[in-house]
């Protein structure tokens, strides 16, 4: 069964601090992976996508890796601002047609003053 | 236009009540999704079109009936909900054909039913 598990479930930092969020997924045949910012009561919002053979993807201050190899993934938030309070989900999609999305339970990002 | 707009913002029905939620999208999308969200739980696929015609249905209750009348705009239609049907309710647009086809979302509609 495909599988999307991210930690850490919730963080808490400081406006200006820089944050990693992890990813690890089992999902084949994988096809690509996505990290989404949803905010409370919103829908999702894509930030990156990224195919097999991309290792790196940034987008502003925020830059997504792959390892397709070890099937793991990092979000990594640069300079954090109160906006970046949201939920980060993980998605992956299986090349079995459809586009069908296999989604993490996110993690609840909190920045503070 | 990228933006996959849906009304109403929020809904509150009672279980014998009949409404629809509706999705619009103007980015020439030929595939349209429906998705239930539960709080702090990620979303969950109920139903896909491509094409204006239902590809996928995830063994959803026949309570939800989905409907595509054209390219751009697609409906759920809501009849003897049950309260644990409280959710949030995102529809989806891509185009069809790759795995790459990136999704966008909607802002969801907040359905409470009492």
């Amino acid at each position: 069964k495909n599988q999307v598990e991210q930690s850490p479930q919730s963080l808490i930092i400081l406006e200006g601090k820089n944050c990693t969020l992890q990813c690890n997924y089992t999902v084949s045949p994988f096809s690509n992976l996505r990290w989404y910012k949803q905010d409370t009561g919103r829908g999702p919002v894509s930030l990156t996508i990224m195919t097999f053979s991309e290792n790196t993807k940034s987008n502003g201050r925020y830059t997504a890796t792959l390892d397709a190899d070890t099937k793991q993934s990092s979000l990594h938030i640069t300079a954090s601002q109160l906006s970046d309070s949201a939920s980060y989900i993980c998605v992956v999609s299986d090349a079995g047609g459809g586009n069908k999305l296999t989604f993490g339970t996110g993690t609840q990002l909190k920045v503070e003053l | 236009d990228t933006e996959v707009t849906q009304t109403p913002k929020h809904l509150v029905m009672g279980m014998t009540n009949k409404k629809s939620l509706k999705c619009e999208q103007h980015m020439g999308h030929r595939a349209m999704y429906w998705y239930k969200q539960k709080a702090k739980k990620p979303p969950e696929l109920m139903f896909v079109y491509s094409y204006e015609k239902l590809s996928i249905n995830e063994s959803v209750p026949s309570r939800f009936s989905p409907e595509c009348p054209n390219s751009s705009l697609l409906n759920l239609h809501l009849h003897a909900l049950q309260p644990e049907d409280s959710a949030l309710y995102l529809c989806a647009s891509s185009q069809v054909g790759a795995d790459y086809n990136e999704q966008f979302f909607g802002p969801g509609t907040r359905l409470t039913v009492l």
